[in-house]
């Protein structure tokens, strides 16, 4: 079964550093999402992305971040100053159409800043 | 961001019997629903899902129920088994309209619920 893998799944950097996050989604999916997971908090949106551009994106979504979709399988999120609450898990998600919402998730990636 | 609400952190039921699991929402906007369990070190993964147009949706063990006056939904798992040990969240897409239909975008989830069933 097609599944949306992530890597790393545990990346540990020092604060102010750049991170990239990487995610293949479901190959024939359409649109792409970020969410995020702090430890005992919620999962939260960060940025969902179709057609190569950016659909919507949260208020925690601010400049340090970006996403981009590479090549034809790739779809990844950059840190590029990483500050210590920025550790959290990270999940890639994807979805075939936008018309249902059945957004199937990676594993996740455990960034810690320390 | 409190607009969709477990309030129980956790659930303790025997093996065999029922897990309710339920869910409260404040946003009349939301009109799909949908149920993720997620075991340690994994991702979400979708469980079921329930349209405001239906009261049940049944898929074998699992059977979700939207009451859209309470604006509440249960998830019941019957019977519960050891393997069904993991979080449960609950979740709402927002829902936007544009020139071809409706449609969903991100995912408001709700806090989770542990839910541990024993031997």
């Amino acid at each position: 079964e097609p599944e949306v893998t992530q890597t790393p799944s545990h990346q540990v950097t020092q604060m102010g550093q750049e991170v990239i996050l990487r995610c293949v989604p479901i190959s024939n999916h359409l649109y792409f999402y970020w969410y995020r997971q702090i430890l005992g908090q919620k999962v939260e949106f960060l940025v969902s992305f179709y057609n190569n551009e950016i659909s919507e994106k949260s208020e925690i979504f601010d400049d340090q971040f970006s996403v981009e979709r590479p090549d034809g399988s790739n779809f990844t999120l950059k840190i590029r100053s990483t500050k210590l609450e920025d550790s959290a898990m990270y999940f890639c998600a994807s979805c075939r159409t936008w018309g249902t919402n059945e957004q199937y998730f990676g594993p996740g990636t455990r960034l810690t800043v320390t | 961001d409190q607009q969709v609400k477990q309030n129980s952190p956790s659930l303790s039921v025997q093996e065999g019997r029922i897990s309710i699991l339920n869910c409260d929402y404040t946003n009349s906007m939301f009109d799909y629903f949908l149920w993720y369990k997620k075991y340690p070190a994994e991702g979400p993964t979708f469980l079921i899902s329930i349209s405001s147009i239906k009261d049940k949706n049944e898929d074998g063990r699992f059977t979700v129920f939207l009451n859209k006056s309470a604006k509440h939904l249960s998830l019941h798992i019957v019977p519960s088994q050891p393997g069904d040990s993991a979080v449960y969240f609950c979740a709402a897409p927002r829902r936007t309209a544009n020139a071809g239909g409706t449609s969903y975008g991100k995912l408001t989830f709700g806090q989770g619920t542990i839910l541990t069933v024993h031997p």
